[in-house]
């Protein structure tokens, strides 16, 4: 695809369920990053993987969060035993490498919902 | 500690006059990049213009004008000649080191 692909697009799950949402950068690019959208907040930083090396995890809030990328392509973000605070819009944006000049290319987001 | 402000949680604007979007960041950082995003209700984040904080020069594309003042730490963006389709949330972010920060945005409205 020619995009940033996310999905699901929506998902509803009951308090304390674990859930994963996936991320599919845009083919080629090295730097994956995943932010998190609170209602009307600005993104907040949660990780980055940058190629091969080790992920950048320092904005994850909890424990409960985790996330991989394997071959170096795709990504999903897991959060366990969900809380209704974990209730967001999750975005992943991919860049052509990591570099605080690169223009991030973001997907239409995951919105979460934690009944 | 790296911070981007954006100031006016709303703004509103005529179309086809010009609107101002505020923003001031702070970094410790000698270089980095400044960004402005814009996000639409289909919740994309779409690039809207880029300013290396090295060049004095102040980007431009199209309709879109940022007002770059380093020593001030400011970058607002200008649109002129507002459509429609420019409603949206717009984000200020600076990208230093290996991370990029965001502002907590600006919700435009175009008035018909």
């Amino acid at each position: 695809g020619a995009g940033v692909s996310q999905s699901p697009s929506n998902k509803v799950t009951e308090k304390g369920k674990d859930v994963e949402l996936r991320c599919d950068p845009i083919s080629g690019h090295t730097a994956l990053y995943w932010y998190r959208q609170s209602l009307g907040q600005g993104l907040e930083f949660l990780i980055y993987f940058q190629g091969n090396s080790a992920p950048d995890k320092s904005g994850l809030p909890s424990d409960r969060f985790s996330a991989e990328r394997t071959g170096g392509s795709v990504s999903t973000l897991t959060i366990q035993r969900t809380q209704q605070e974990d209730s967001a819009v999750y975005l992943c944006a991919s860049s052509l490498e990591q570099g605080r000049n690169q223009p991030q290319h973001f997907g239409d987001g995951t919105r979460l919902s934690i009944l | 500690a790296q911070t981007v402000t954006q100031s006016q949680p709303e703004m509103s604007v005529q179309e086809a006059e010009t609107v101002t979007l505020s923003c001031t960041y702070d970094t410790s950082e000698s270089d980095y990049y400044l960004f402005w995003y814009k996000q639409p209700p289909s919740r994309q984040m779409i690039l809207v213009i880029r300013q290396e904080a090295y060049k004095q020069q102040n980007a431009t594309e199209n309709r879109f004008s940022v007002n770059f003042q380093k020593a001030a730490k400011s970058f607002s963006l200008k649109i002129s000649d507002s459509q429609l389709g420019d409603a949206a949330m717009y984000f200020c972010a600076c990208g230093t080191g290996n991370q990029f920060y965001f502002g907590t945005g600006t919700s435009l409205t175009v008035i018909p």
